[in-house]
């Protein structure tokens, strides 16, 4: 079975603290991939996408990575704000159709 | 603004009875999905629709149905013989043309039992 891991699944900082969230995929067909966060009780917002040819992205404070030699994913959030507090999923896009998700890190930034 | 509708944002369904979540997208995606989100689970794929009139099992398709007469549209049912429907149930969307592209999602439904 073919699986995505996040690593922590929680995780509570003080504000202003940089911060590295982790994903880890077992399958070599993942092509691109995604990381969202989702606020409780809302859907998934975009936050960055890796394509394959790409190593990494940034987005303003976010930096993602993609080392698909390895099978892992990280995303950096620089000066952590209380506004960050949410859950973070990784999300590994194969063709077919059949995109597999991380069950997700829980960040608390503390004021 | 280009995006994911999704309607009721909670719903409460009965013993035995069928309720449909609709998803209703502007972006002229071809290809759109519906997930299951369960505490501390990772999202699981149910259905999914490359084009119009054509649709695929996912993961989790037994108890549910859906539709695909519209390219905006894909609406979900969740029919009586899903035992376990209390669930966040989130519709997305991509261009579709390989299966790996970006996905949008909506906002959610949050599927309780009476």
């Amino acid at each position: 079975k073919q699986e995505v891991t996040q690593i922590p699944a929680a995780l509570s900082v003080p504000e202003g603290e940089n911060l590295v969230l982790n994903c880890s995929f077992t399958d070599s067909a993942i092509y691109n991939l995604q990381w969202f966060r989702q606020d409780p009780g809302k859907g998934l917002t975009s936050l960055l996408l890796i394509q394959s040819s790409q190593r990494e992205q940034t987005s303003g404070r976010l930096n993602a990575s993609l080392d698909k030699s390895s099978g892992r994913s990280t995303l950096y959030i620089a000066a952590s704000q209380p506004g960050d507090s949410a859950t973070y999923l990784c999300a590994g896009l194969r063709g077919g159709f059949k995109t597999i998700f991380g069950a997700g890190t829980r960040l608390f930034v503390k004021a | 603004d280009g995006g994911i509708t999704q309607s009721p944002k909670y719903l409460f369904r009965k013993e035995g009875q069928n309720v449909t979540l609709s998803c209703e997208q502007n972006l002229n995606h071809d290809a759109m999905y519906w997930y299951r989100q369960d505490p501390g689970q990772g999202l699981r794929l149910i259905y999914y629709s490359q084009i119009v009139n054509d649709f695929q099992k996912g993961d989790i398709a037994e108890g549910y149905s859906v539709s695909r007469e519209k390219k905006e549209s894909f609406p979900l049912t969740v029919t009586s013989a899903q035992k376990n429907p209390t669930a966040f149930y989130l519709c997305a969307s991509s261009r579709g043309a390989f299966g790996n592209e970006k996905l949008f999602f909506g906002s959610g439904t949050q599927l309780s039992v009476l």
